[in-house]
């Protein structure tokens, strides 16, 4: 079975600053999706940032961005000039493909807050 | 396009109530999903709907039944609540996206259950 260990209940940073949230997860599958998700206080669950396993390239989004490591089942996202706005639970997922299986796994989130 | 939608927000049952819980997504995705979030936690998968007309168990199904009515609209159903399934409960869908597959959920903006 996968799981998946956010190992940081809570992190903060200063707005501006760059924060480094960390995911590790275990399986057995050789193909697969990474994501991280944001649920701000609106209990609305956003998709932050997907990466497939099968590519090297670490995924980028805007400020966005992924530390991929396969083989040490590492997943880590990198928030760069951090804003007000991105203080939230994150939650790392993963799931195995074919996706339409629904076995998405989810860690057990990271609190972020982000200090003017 | 609204997305993933779900009614009620917010609901209060006494044990050994019944209730459905609503789901539409406009999206023409063809696969659906039911997860609950409890406090402290990640979510976790109750059933899903790979595409009309199947529907599977997922992590924790015991206590709900689910029904995909068509394409758009996957309900989650409590027989007789328990103080245990107060929690707060998300749909989700995935599918094809214009021209790209993907496998990535989005979800709706979540139902707060509480059992008393």
């Amino acid at each position: 079975a996968q799981t998946v260990t956010q190992s940081q209940p809570e992190m903060s940073v200063q707005e501006a600053e760059t924060v480094t949230l960390s995911c590790t997860y275990d399986t057995s599958e050789s193909n697969y999706y990474l994501f991280w998700y944001k649920q701000p206080p609106s209990r609305q669950m956003i998709l932050v940032i997907r990466q497939e396993a099968y590519k090297q390239q670490n995924a980028t989004e805007n400020r966005f961005s992924v530390n991929f490591q396969k083989a040490a089942k590492s997943f880590s996202l990198k928030i760069s000039d951090s804003q007000l706005g991105d203080t939230a639970m994150y939650f790392c997922a993963f799931m195995k493909v074919p996706g339409n299986t629904g076995k998405l796994i989810f860690g057990q989130g990271t609190t972020l807050q982000v200090k003017p | 396009n609204a997305g993933v939608t779900q009614t009620p927000k917010f609901q209060v049952l006494k044990t050994g109530q019944s209730m459905t819980l609503q789901c539409a997504q406009d999206m023409n995705h063809n696969s659906m999903y039911w997860y609950r979030q409890d406090p402290g936690m990640g979510l976790r998968l109750i059933y899903y709907s790979a595409s009309e007309g199947t529907t599977d168990k997922g992590e924790v199904p015991n206590g709900y039944n689910v029904s995909r009515l068509n394409k758009r609209e996957f309900s989650l159903r409590l027989e007789s609540a328990a103080p245990s399934q107060t929690s707060v409960y998300f749909c989700a869908s995935s599918g094809q996206l214009g021209r790209r597959s993907t496998d990535t959920q989005y979800f709706g903006p979540g139902t707060r259950l509480t059992v008393l």
